[in-house]
């Protein structure tokens, strides 16, 4: 079967590093993603990785490890406005998006 | 980046009537659109994806008769959540992928939050 593992709650403070790890296992493989999603809205894309390694982008970057069903997400220079859910999804076959529920986190001032 | 987007935000309705949520892609032409509920706390669950000019494939489970979804145009898919029941209030919400974009990646709509009384 598909499945995705999350912590389900992080706790960081503001200014800290963070780091939220998501193992999976889909039927093939086209890439993961990793969206952002506030209390009440909809899910905002953050990263894709397709190949192994780390993909840094500002102060959020991701890493991908293929062989491993591995992916995480890192957080430096937390902000309160980073107080969201993330979700880590990666992409099947069939180019359909598998969702978890994913890794509310929490930043403390 | 491309832009979809969804209307009503809010919808609060008596249990028994349709309730339509419309879904436009703004600067590009979707030929599929995804739509999405997801209760407090749970996953994003896919509930069908819809088919410009064609009838939509349906996620196991989700009632074709109870949730009309109707794609006619390349930028507008509209879901109807027909005689709704208060365990039809959630969040919906529709994606798109932009068409030759080399990542899978999906934009979405703000949402629709359905609230049956």
């Amino acid at each position: 079967g598909q499945n995705i593992d999350q912590p389900t709650e992080m706790t960081a403070t503001e200014g800290a590093i963070v780091q939220i790890n998501c193992t999976y296992q889909t039927s093939g493989f086209n890439g993961l993603f990793w969206y952002q999603q506030h209390a009440g809205e909809a899910p905002t894309f953050l990263s894709y990785n397709v190949l192994d390694g780390l993909e840094e982008k500002g102060r959020f970057s991701s890493f991908l490890s293929r062989s491993k069903g591995y992916s995480y997400l890192l957080l430096k220079e937390l902000q309160m406005k980073d107080s969201a859910s993330y979700l880590c999804a990666p992409m099947d076959s069939n180019y359909q998006l598998i969702w978890g529920a994913g890794t509310k986190l929490i930043i403390k001032p | 980046g491309a832009v979809v987007s969804q209307h009503p935000s809010w919808v609060i309705c008596k249990s028994g009537t349709s309730v339509k949520i419309e879904c436009r892609s703004l600067d590009f032409q979707a030929t599929t659109m995804f739509w999405y509920r997801q209760f407090p706390k749970q996953s994003l669950m896919l509930m069908a994806t819809s088919n410009e000019g064609s009838k939509a494939t349906y996620e196991q489970g989700v009632e074709k008769d109870k949730f009309l979804i109707n794609h006619a145009s390349l930028t507008l898919s509209t879901l109807t959540v027909t005689s709704a029941h208060p365990e039809d209030s959630s969040f919906y919400i529709c994606s798109a992928r932009v068409p030759g974009q080399d990542t899978g990646e999906l934009f979405f709509g703000e949402g629709s939050r359905l609230t049956v009384l």
